[in-house]
């Protein structure tokens, strides 16, 4: 067990609804990363904040999607008016702490299915 | 860009040794990862290795790196069932947010 959660597991969704996913890293994360992995493939970095400052957005992140980190602790990741090739694992990674500066350690992911 | 690459498959029988192989393209890599996903799981880290290294030993685990031909592996000593899984190599540069490259992931089996 990383210590990283995500909720919800799973989620399907309707072709144009919005979803929202949420990370709980440890507290000692102080940069937390989004990935998406779409199936047979190796995770792509979507974007990632040190504290709640976010840092860099990849390409692959359109105008819907947004995400947030507050109070640089928990994260959201926002998709508005989803789309079919928006089905995707959503993984989140915290990094951070004494001894572990650069190793990320991931939550299970979310698994998005939009129909 | 960066570009991380992996073979698709490797089968091997328990207790045997495994070897699985990656190249990487960013001579900038500062670390390079090794992680395990098994069915329906987010990605375990197994281990890491700094680009200055050549080798590094963790239990059944060991990582080569070839810097010059950008080749890193991870061989696993007598491999178990409970080994069978996707192992995903990756790389960062901690300069540019340490954010990870990863491979397209190598599935392991492990036959008895």
């Amino acid at each position: 067990d990383t210590g990283v959660s995500q909720d919800p597991r799973h989620k399907i969704t309707k072709r144009g609804q919005n979803v929202t996913f949420r990370c709980d890293p440890i507290s000692e994360h102080n940069r937390l990363y989004w990935y998406r992995q779409t199936l047979g493939q190796g995770p792509e970095f979507l974007t990632y904040f040190q504290n709640e400052a976010q840092l860099e957005k990849s390409r692959l992140l359109s105008d819907r999607f947004s995400a947030e980190r507050p109070k640089g602790s928990f994260s959201t990741l926002e998709i508005q008016r989803t789309e079919q090739g928006d089905s995707a694992m959503y993984l989140c990674a915290g990094e951070g702490g004494q001894g572990a500066y650069n190793e990320q350690f991931f939550g299970p992911g979310t698994r998005l299915t939009v129909l | 860009g960066e570009d991380v690459e992996q073979s698709l498959f490797l089968s091997v029988r328990e207790g045997d040794s495994s070897v699985i192989n990656c190249t990487y393209t960013d001579s900038s890599s500062t670390y390079l990862y090794w992680y395990k996903q098994e069915p329906g799981a987010g990605l375990q880290l197994l281990t890491y290795i700094f680009s200055n290294m050549d080798m590094k030993q963790d239990q059944r685990l060991t990582v080569l790196l070839n810097k010059k031909d950008k080749h890193l592996s991870l061989r696993i000593a007598d491999t178990q069932t409970g080994d069978s899984a996707i192992y995903f190599c990756a790389e960062s540069i901690w300069a540019a947010g340490n954010k990870l490259t990863f491979g397209g992931g190598t599935r392991v089996l492990v036959k008895p």
